[in-house]
């Protein structure tokens, strides 16, 4: 079975930093996309980047650029999303998914969500 | 880049059909077949109803189906059920290898 798991939740202060992560298991790790999805408070999605674990290659949404890194370690799996400087406003859920087959766009698979709160 | 338009609310009756549209440009919906549409209830992740515009993942009840029309997609739920209840968002692929969301609809069921 194809499965996501994300780190649990996390309350931080601003300017700390932060790296959640999201586990695959049950399929070919380093053949599929993984994509990180922002859901700030009663608000909609946001597509935040990519990641190509079989190379590390990434892609970036202009409006995440240099806010946030996606990186990989293939030994364990895992796709990361870290912030060094936290901010009150990146106060979020956020989602990993996985696209269908070569896709990079249609996630069939997500995983449950880790919620990030920022405050002082 | 710009979200993709949806309206803010859609609603419908038990047995009614409502229709979701999703607004972009030349440089997202107009350019490709790749637009998504994802249900997302309160409290839970998405879910994948419709990709390449009108395809239906396996197990998506065929209540659901999607359209495009130059920068302009839409999902139609026929027979609308009381579990339709729901955000529902679209998505497209982008010339420049990004995916944008739309702002997403919330579906009431009247």
């Amino acid at each position: 079975e194809v499965q996501l798991v994300q780190s649990g939740a996390e309350v931080k202060k601003p300017g700390e930093s932060l790296k959640i992560s999201c586990q695959g298991s049950g399929y070919s790790f380093t053949n599929y996309w993984i994509a990180w999805v922002r859901q700030m408070p009663g608000r909609g999605l946001e597509w935040m980047g990519v990641i190509w674990p079989g190379d590390s290659g990434t892609k970036y949404s202009p409006s995440f650029q240099g806010q946030v890194t996606i990186s990989v370690d293939k030994s364990t799996s895992t796709v990361y999303l870290q912030w060094s400087r936290l901010k009150a406003s990146d106060t979020a859920m956020y989602y990993c998914a996985r696209p269908r087959g070569s896709s990079t766009n249609c996630y069939d698979r997500w995983g449950q969500g880790t919620l990030v709160t920022v405050s002082s | 880049q710009s979200a993709l338009t949806q309206p803010a609310s859609v609603s419908g009756s038990p047995g009614q059909s409502i229709t979701i549209s999703c607004t972009g440009t030349s440089n997202d919906v107009g350019a490709y077949i790749y637009v998504s549409w994802y249900q997302q209830h309160s409290g839970k992740a998405p879910k994948l109803m419709i990709y390449d515009v009108s395809n239906r993942p396996s197990g998506v009840s065929n209540r659901f189906s999607g359209s495009k029309s130059g920068n302009t997609a839409s999902l139609t739920i026929s027979g609308l059920q009381a579990e339709d209840e729901a955000d529902y968002y679209c998505s497209s692929y982008t010339r420049s290898s990004t995916v944008v969301f739309g702002g997403g609809t919330k579906l009431t069921v009247l």
